[in-house]
This record gives C-alpha cells, sequence and structure tokens, in this order.
C-alpha cells in the first residue's frame, strides 16, 4: 500500500522567511495530495492541494510542488507569519483508494 | 463555514468497557471517515462509510470497532471492549462527493484507555 514519508519533523524560521516541507510517496497510482494544518486542539485543516495532472498550485503565500516522476511533492509558505506555526501534514491517495494516508507531520514554528 | 462536530472532545473509559465517539458531518456530505492518531504517531485510516455500509476499513478497523448512522445526521464508532492501545485521538471526516477528497475534519474525540 501508499507509504508517506514527510521531512523535516521539526523546523524553526525566522518571521518573513519561508519555510519548505517535503514529502515523498511509494504508490506511483496516488493522484491526490492534500496538506493539512493542524493547531492544537483542533483537527486538520485543508490547506492546499494538488491532484496529479498538475505540477504546481499556489495560493497567495502557499504553494504546492508535485513531481511524479520522483514521486514528490512539497509545501512551500513565503513572508511566514507567527500565526503559520502549527503542525503540516502532507497525505496521498492511492489509485483505486479512498483513504487519505498521512505523513508524520511537521512542527513548523515562526519566530517573531 | 460547516463543520464537522465531534462529541465529546474527551473520553476516559475502563479498560474492556465500550465506548460511542459521536460525529455530526456536514449535512449535505455523503461520504464519512474515521481516522485516528496515537500521540506522537501518524494520522492513520480506520474506515470510510457511504450509502449505509462500510466502503473500505483498514486493518485497525477489526471485530471490535463499529460504525453507524442512525439517523440523518448522526455518524457513530463504537468500540465494544476498549485496549488500552485504543487510547488515540480520533477524528470523524466528511466529503460530499465520491473522489472529491475535499475532506472536512472535525476537531476530534481524544479517547483514554485507563
Amino acid at each position: 500500500g501508499e507509504n508517506v514519508e514527510q521531512h523535516p519533523s521539526t523546523l524553526s524560521v525566522q518571521e518573513g522567511d519561508s519555510a519548505v516541507i517535503k514529502c515523498t510517496y511509494s504508490d506511483s497510482a496516488s493522484n491526490y495530495f492534500p496538506w493539512y494544518k493542524q493547531e492544537l486542539g483542533k483537527g486538520p485543516q485543508l490547506i492546499i492541494d494538488i491532484r496529479s495532472n498538475v505540477g504546481e498550485k499556489k495560493d497567495q503565500r502557499i504553494a504546492v510542488t508535485l513531481n511524479k516522476t520522483a514521486k514528490h511533492f512539497s509545501l512551500h509558505i513565503t513572508e511566514t507569519q507567527p500565526e503559520d506555526s502549527a503542525v503540516y501534514f502532507c497525505a496521498a491517495i492511492g489509485g483505486g483508494s479512498e483513504k487519505l494516508v498521512f505523513g508524520k507531520g511537521t512542527k513548523l514554528t515562526v519566530n517573531p | 463555514e460547516p463543520e464537522v462536530t465531534q462529541t465529546p472532545s474527551h473520553q476516559v473509559t475502563q479498560m474492556g468497557q465500550e465506548v460511542i465517539l459521536r460525529c455530526v458531518p456536514i449535512s449535505n456530505h455523503l461520504y464519512f471517515y474515521w481516522y485516528r492518531q496515537i500521540l506522537g504517531q501518524k494520522v492513520e485510516f480506520l474506515v470510510s462509510f457511504y450509502n449505509n455500509e462500510i466502503s473500505e476499513k483498514s486493518e485497525i478497523f477489526d471485530d471490535q470497532f463499529s460504525v453507524e448512522r442512525p439517523d440523518g445526521s448522526n455518524f457513530t464508532l463504537k468500540i465494544r471492549s476498549t485496549k488500552l492501545e485504543d487510547s488515540a485521538m480520533y477524528f470523524c471526516a466528511s466529503s460530499g462527493t465520491f473522489r472529491d477528497y475535499g475532506y472536512t475534519f472535525g476537531s476530534g474525540t481524544r479517547l483514554t484507555v485507563v
């Protein structure tokens, strides 16, 4: 089945800097790759997603890139703000399945 | 914005007891899911539910687990005889259409088995 690896596990940046989180997946049939933000005491919240027929997607300060050949995808946050501090999860859905397979998460800290 | 509501937020139970975790999905959603997250580990898929039946389940979802949509609004996860290793955060999610993948997650129920 699908396996998703995520790096780094923790990331600390200064306010205004960029943050990059990377994930790899194992199932070449996977076709949907969402990113979730989880704040303390809350459930995962979808912040951006990308499908396998697209290489890059951007939404204001957040962008996601997908390299299907290498089977990896990345989250880019520019001009980070303290409120971006949270745990970020990548996930993938394999072909023929409904289930999200999550990475282990990255704890992002944005220092003022 | 529509929300998925989960109750209770925290439940403590004795080992061997039955627990029911409750969820109210978004009203026009048709696909319902349960995931769990053991402290410090990945969020793991448990089960998906559509049209009043299980459509997919993981190896974790054994005979001790069951799901039900008892009425038009609630979606429940029952654990018949809890074990210490069932202690985790349980998340309910719903989505509108198949392969839409626009999951909305609830805030979770923290289950502690003692």
